[in-house]
């Protein structure tokens, strides 16, 4: 079994500040996990993945994230908000063979970037 | 390459009716994944299609159903629709020969009235 807890339904933050999105996971065997983009009206966008190599991932416009499995965290932080970033923003988390298109989503984290 | 394709990208309709979804996922990807995603309830798994046959199932009733082709496209049938079966639907496909990564689709917004 596998689930995923997004600790903040909503966050906001200054233009230029930094972003911090907190996801824990719970998995019964080694998880693959992964953050995806939504903005409004629009597909889901990976932003990056976590699948046994590199603890620190690096993704897409300047987001990475940490795995850490003593707190079963994956959070994921940037640097310097930009407007563009304002989105929602769901922690996923799959399991490998048969199971591996069987993801499960957090509820979602609602980021505001306030000018 | 292409992405995932899904059609329509909106549809309108009446309790009572059904209604099919279409997904041609990327090619070369044997599985296709449905989701709905809606306000309350956020994104859920709705079953997975590998190699033409249904892989995993989430909690959905009955009256939700899928198939995929030998193409791999797949489509979703939702009979009997009810007001609570607006959402977003999503696909998503993947080759689990290479990896755990899901590219979805841009989505079908089905509203029923």
């Amino acid at each position: 079994a596998q689930s995923v807890t997004q600790l903040d339904s909503h966050v906001s933050v200054s233009e230029g500040t930094p972003v911090l999105l907190r996801c824990n996971y719970s998995s019964s065997y080694s998880p693959s996990l992964f953050w995806y983009v939504q903005h409004p009206n629009k597909g889901l966008q990976l932003l990056l993945k976590y699948t046994s190599a590199a603890t620190l991932v690096k993704g897409i416009n300047g987001f990475e994230a940490e795995f850490k499995k003593s707190e079963t965290s994956f959070h994921l932080t940037k640097p310097s908000a930009h407007m563009s970033d304002a989105a929602e923003y769901f922690c996923v988390v799959s399991a490998v063979g048969t199971n591996a298109g069987k993801s499960t989503f957090g509820d979602g984290t609602t980021l505001t970037v306030k000018p | 390459k292409a992405g995932v394709t899904q059609t329509p990208r909106y549809l309108i309709k009446t309790r009572g009716q059904q209604v099919t979804l279409s997904c041609s996922p990327i090619s070369g990807h044997r599985s296709v994944s449905w989701y709905q995603q809606t306000p309350g309830q956020g994104l859920q798994f709705l079953f997975e299609y590998f190699s033409e046959t249904q892989r995993n199932k989430g909690n959905f009733p009955g009256r939700f159903s899928g198939r995929q082709f030998s193409n791999s496209r797949s489509e979703m049938n939702v009979s009997t629709l009810e007001l609570g079966d607006s959402a977003l639907y999503l696909c998503a496909s993947l080759n689990p020969e290479l990896s755990t990564e899901a590219f979805f689709g841009q989505g079908t917004r089905l509203t029923v009235v």
